[in-house]
């Protein structure tokens, strides 16, 4: 069975540092990953996916992530962090079958706290 | 603004009742998914459905169903209802069952 593990719950960062949000996924074949952004009071936001090729994944809002095979990791990155960025943050991922079904796991979210 | 449109933003109900969530999916995409949002079960796939036919089920109750309509738009059906369902439910679309889910923006659901 897939699964996602983020394991830092909260997170404080000051703004204009960097930011590294923690991903480790368990799956048997090759996954669809991706990192999802909620605003409080709002629906969840695409930031970046990863299906295949480049291993690095250049996303919106100035966010990245990289995907290591080796460390079944897909960790999101941001050089310089802004207070908007204030947000949860969800990591998932998603299986593909020949018939057609996509079942998507989502990790338990990082709540990113950003400090002036 | 993801084009994913769900009313209600807000439901308020008692326990047993019954409610009726509705999804439109962006404009082209053919899949909708269901998902609930709870603080003690997080985020939790409940159904897919592609072009009017149900393709898979996670963990959704009996008491909950819910069917995709010829003009693409998906209703959520929540019967009996029980405190422990007041959640955020939202609804996410894709244009085929293997691409990049859109979410709405969700209803919110009281049961008192």
């Amino acid at each position: 069975a897939q699964s996602v593990t983020q394991p830092d719950i909260h997170i404080t960062v000051s703004e204009g540092a960097s930011l590294e949000l923690r991903c480790n996924y368990s799956y048997g074949a090759t996954p669809y990953l991706f990192w999802y952004v909620q605003s409080p009071g709002q629906g969840l936001q695409l930031l970046l996916k990863y299906f295949s090729g480049d291993t690095l994944v250049q996303g919106i809002k100035g966010f990245e992530a990289e995907f290591k095979r080796s460390q079944s990791s897909f960790n999101l990155r941001k050089p310089s962090v802004h207070w908007s960025d204030a947000a949860e943050y969800f990591c998932a991922v998603a299986s593909g079958r020949s018939g057609g079904y996509q079942k998507v796991t989502f990790g338990t979210g990082t709540k990113l706290q950003v400090i002036p | 603004d993801s084009g994913v449109t769900q009313t209600p933003k807000h439901l308020i109900t008692a326990t047993g009742q019954r409610v009726t969530l509705r999804c439109s999916p962006r404009s082209g995409d053919l899949s909708v998914y269901w998902y609930q949002q709870s603080l003690d079960q997080g985020l939790q796939f409940l159904i897919q459905y592609y072009n009017g036919e149900e393709r898979a089920k996670g963990n959704i109750l009996e008491r909950f169903s819910a069917q995709q309509f010829p003009d693409l738009h998906s209703e959520l059906n929540l019967s009996s209802l029980e405190l422990g369902d007041s959640a955020l439910y939202f609804c996410a679309s894709s244009v085929a069952t293997q691409e990049t889910q859109y979410f709405g923006p969700g209803t919110r659901l009281l049961v008192l």
